[in-house]
Parts: structure tokens; C-alpha cells; sequence
């Protein structure tokens, strides 16, 4: 168990619609990382926060946003979803943020878009 | 644009034999280097890791080589054992750039 939590586990959707994924960092660290991984592909890296701000973006579509919370928490938005969304969505955690810092990855969103 | 390839989509290797996964990167800017460990079911798990400052680390039975001039790294498994079979991604950082590229990564088979 890294410590990173991922709610929902498993969720499906249709086409056009928006959900929202959240993740809750492990205790005492101030940075999230977003990833998207489809089917045969690497870890995408989307987006990452450091104690509320985004520090570095990378493939985000604008149709996704996501924000950290004062309590550290995060949330990744996806709207007008399509099909090519269809993914597993992971949330990872460090303590500082640094690129030198073991990232901690929850067990991930699978997200089905039908 | 693929910055981190790892080609060999699968490999098969005998229990106690040496597991030998390979990358290559193309962006000479990358300073950082990692191996995470995927089980099903459950994200990916820090493994080891490398500075570009050094052409070799060591943590127990898993050594990654860095061979900068080649823009390749590799993780050594020795000796592999049943329950090291996992996907296994490698990741290269840009540390003033604030962003980690990874693999597609190699699904590891090692047989009793």
C-alpha cells in the first residue's frame, strides 16, 4: 500500500459526458502528479501540483483540468469525454516535488468511455 | 515524438538466470533516470534510480547502467526470481524542466 488514494476505482461513462477523479496524496506530501495510461501505451504525465500550484504541465488536453485543494487533495476534471479517453488514470505523490523524489502512485482510475 | 523507448514490448527469462531490461532516451537534457515495478491491478512502484553523474547504481539484486554517450540505460536482475515478473518502466527527467518522461514499458516473465 503506497498511500495514495484513488476514488473511483472503476468508472464508466459515455461519450460527451464529464466526470471527475480524485486522489488523496500520502500523508506529508505537498505534490501530485497526474498520468494517463491506455492500452499498450507508457504513463503519460498531464499535470503536476505543489501545495495548491501547478508546477509543470505536460500532454493535458484543454479538455482536462484538475486542481489541488487546500487540504492537499486532488481532483482531475475530464470533459466532453471520447472514446480515445478510455484509460487508466494515475495519481502519484511526493514530498517535495522534486524530480529526485520518489513518486508514490495510487492503484489508479480505470475510466471507461462507451 | 517517443523520448523514452523501451523496445522490447516482453521478456522471458529462466528463475536465477539475469534479467537485463533496456532503454534508450533521445533528449540529452534528461538528468534523472528510473525504474518503476508495475503489478496488476496496482500503480507503479519506485524500483531505483540514477543520476547522470553516475554510470552505475546498485540496490541488492537490481543494478541500472547508465551509458550516457549512447543515451541507454539498463536494469540487471540477478538473480530473477518468480515474483520480480511485473511490467518494469523506465523514466527519464529533465530536472530543470520539471517533467518525467516514461517508457511504454517491458512486461517481465520469469519462469519457475
Amino acid at each position: 500500500d503506497s498511500g495514495v488514494t484513488q476514488t473511483p476505482k472503476h468508472l464508466i461513462t459515455a461519450t460527451g459526458q464529464r466526470v471527475t477523479l480524485r486522489c488523496s496524496p500520502r500523508s506529508g506530501d505537498l505534490s501530485v502528479y497526474w498520468y494517463q495510461q491506455s492500452l499498450d501505451q507508457g504513463l503519460q504525465f498531464l499535470i503536476q501540483y505543489y501545495n495548491g500550484e501547478e508546477r509543470a504541465k505536460g500532454n493535458i488536453l484543454e479538455r482536462f483540468s484538475a486542481q489541488q485543494f487546500p487540504d492537499l487533495h486532488s481532483e482531475l476534471n475530464l470533459s466532453s469525454l471520447e472514446l480515445g479517453d478510455s484509460a487508466l488514470y494515475f495519481c502519484a505523490s511526493s514530498d517535495m516535488g522534486g524530480l529526485e523524489d520518489t513518486q508514490y502512485f495510487g492503484p489508479g482510475t480505470r475510466l471507461t468511455v462507451l | 515524438d517517443q523520448q523514452v523507448k523501451q523496445n522490447s514490448p516482453s521478456l522471458s527469462v529462466q528463475e536465477g538466470r539475469i534479467s537485463i531490461l533496456n532503454c534508450d532516451y533521445t533528449n540529452s537534457m534528461f538528468d534523472y533516470f528510473l525504474w518503476y515495478k508495475k503489478y496488476p491491478a496496482e500503480g507503479p512502484t519506485f524500483l531505483i534510480s540514477i543520476s547522470s553523474i553516475k554510470d552505475k547504481n546498485e540496490d541488492g539484486r537490481f543494478t541500472v547502467f547508465l551509458n550516457k554517450s549512447a543515451k541507454h540505460l539498463s536494469l540487471h536482475i540477478v538473480p530473477s526470481q518468480p515474483g520480480d515478473s511485473a511490467v518494469y518502466f523506465c523514466a527519464a527527467s529533465d530536472t530543470g524542466g520539471f517533467k518525467t518522461i516514461f517508457g511504454a514499458g517491458t512486461r517481465l516473465f520469469v519462469k519457475a
